[in-house]
């Protein structure tokens, strides 16, 4: 069955501070990535997407930055964190294109 | 208009008590549509699909209306752990595109 990881699960960073988050599939191959983040109080916003190795589309201008450097792992990035990066960050996968299903996510305040 | 709209809640019910959440989309050429559930500081989960002639999932109904572009969910006989944020979310029709979140509607079903 498939598995997808996240950590850490929770991390607090100072302003302007860099960041690193990971997340790794197990028992599927190809499948598409997403990052999304959940602000306190809001939905859930979709940061980017890749549907292979090296393939990254952003949906939303920011502060971040993705990376695949193997099929099933997906990093987000950040090189100076803001106030307003905090958040419920949260990697999902699809193989069909459809269904997404979610890692248990990473709560990161920057302070 | 907001891709997804939901009414946030909360809707507070008794045990066994029947509830049904409604949910409206903005684009109509949206094709796959779903319920997550998602608990308080937690990943959401997919619920269940939604299918054009409507489906059930034990005591989980969920219809489509593609005219009205209207989706809902019924749920019957209420329980202790029914009490979640329950999200709507759509799909349009193209592989690697992103799911579409609604904001979610708060259940809290009470003893």
């Amino acid at each position: 069955s498939q598995t997808i990881h996240q950590w850490p699960a929770t991390l607090v960073q100072p302003v302007g501070s860099p960041l690193s988050l990971e997340c790794t599939v197990e028992g599927t191959s190809n499948p598409n990535l997403y990052w999304y983040r959940q602000a306190a109080g809001r939905g859930l916003q979709l940061l980017f997407y890749s549907v292979g190795i090296g393939q990254i589309s952003s949906e939303v201008p920011q502060n971040l930055s993705a990376s695949r450097p193997q099929d099933r792992q997906f990093i987000l990035s950040s090189k100076k964190l803001l106030l307003s990066d905090s958040g419920f960050y949260l990697c999902a996968w699809t193989a069909s294109g459809y269904e997404q299903y979610f890692g248990p996510g990473t709560r990161l305040t920057v302070t | 208009r907001k891709e997804v709209e939901q009414d946030p809640g909360p809707f507070n019910v008794p045990e066994g008590a029947t509830v049904a959440f409604n949910c409206t989309y903005s684009n109509s050429a949206s094709q796959s549509f779903f319920w997550y559930r998602q608990d308080c500081r937690k990943e959401p989960k997919l619920l269940m699909s939604v299918y054009s002639s409507g489906n059930e999932d034990g005591r989980f109904t969920a219809q489509l209306n593609r005219a009205s572009q209207y989706i809902s969910l019924l749920i019957r006989d209420s329980k202790l752990s029914d009490s979640a944020t329950y999200l709507c979310v759509v799909k349009a029709n193209q592989a690697g595109t992103a799911l579409i979140f609604g904001k979610g509607t708060t259940l809290s079903v009470s003893s």
